[in-house]
């Protein structure tokens, strides 16, 4: 079975700096794929970020970018130059190719000005 | 492009009622999936339709039932109803052989009293 593990339940910041947002899982598998999706107040979950895991270099997207350690199993995010409109519920997610969607319990960001 | 689309926005039962809700999948998207999401919790799988068949079913109770059309949309149906099934209930989509991103409706908040 795969799990996902977010240890930090709450997490705030001023705009323009910098945080990071941590995840480890755990998978017998050696394909897998690896997601951050961003779920704001008005409730749709939008992809931020994924990795796949035969990739060794991290994936990057503007201003988010991950640290994806393979072998100690963790994936976390890093968002720069924080926005108001980056506050919202941050999940870390695992899946095989097409399959199911395995959720962390959520990291809730507050940006503040 | 119309995205996904969930019909219900807001639905509100009875204990030992049944009930229905509809996704429309992203246009060229073959796949839906379904997920419930307890208040201040990550989703959870419940199951994914593909060429209307469930290809995959996580840890949900015969209660819950699907089905897939031929024009790809999907129906979640949810009998016996609990007041434990009081959540917001995700539908996903994405192109089974792309093998990655899941698209995501804005969801249907189900209330049971």
């Amino acid at each position: 079975a795969q799990t996902v593990t977010q240890s930090q339940p709450e997490m705030s910041v001023q705009e323009a700096e910098t945080v990071t947002l941590s995840c480890t899982y755990d998978t017998s598998e050696n394909n897998y794929y690896l997601f951050w999706y961003k779920q704001p107040p008005s409730r749709q979950m939008i992809l931020v970020i994924r990795q796949e895991a035969y990739k060794q270099q991290n994936a990057t997207e503007n201003r988010f970018s991950v640290n994806f350690q393979k072998a100690a199993k963790s994936f976390s995010l890093k968002i720069s130059d924080s926005q108001l409109g980056d506050t919202a519920m941050y999940f870390c997610a695992i899946s095989q190719a097409g399959t199911a969607l395995i959720f962390g319990k959520g990291t809730t960001l507050s940006v503040s000005s | 492009d119309a995205g996904v689309t969930q019909s219900p926005t807001h639905l509100i039962k009875t204990r030992g009622q049944q009930v229905t809700l509809r996704c429309s999948p992203k246009s060229g998207h073959d796949t839906v999936s379904w997920y419930q999401q307890a208040l201040g919790q990550g989703p959870q799988f419940i199951f994914q339709y593909y060429e209307e068949e469930e290809r995959q079913r996580g840890n949900f109770p015969d209660r819950f039932s699907g089905h897939q059309f031929p024009n790809y949309s999907s129906e979640l149906n949810v009998n016996a109803l609990l007041l434990g099934d009081s959540a917001l209930y995700l539908c996903a989509s994405s192109y089974l052989l792309a093998r990655d991103e899941q698209f995501f409706g804005p969801g249907t908040r189900l209330t049971v009293l």
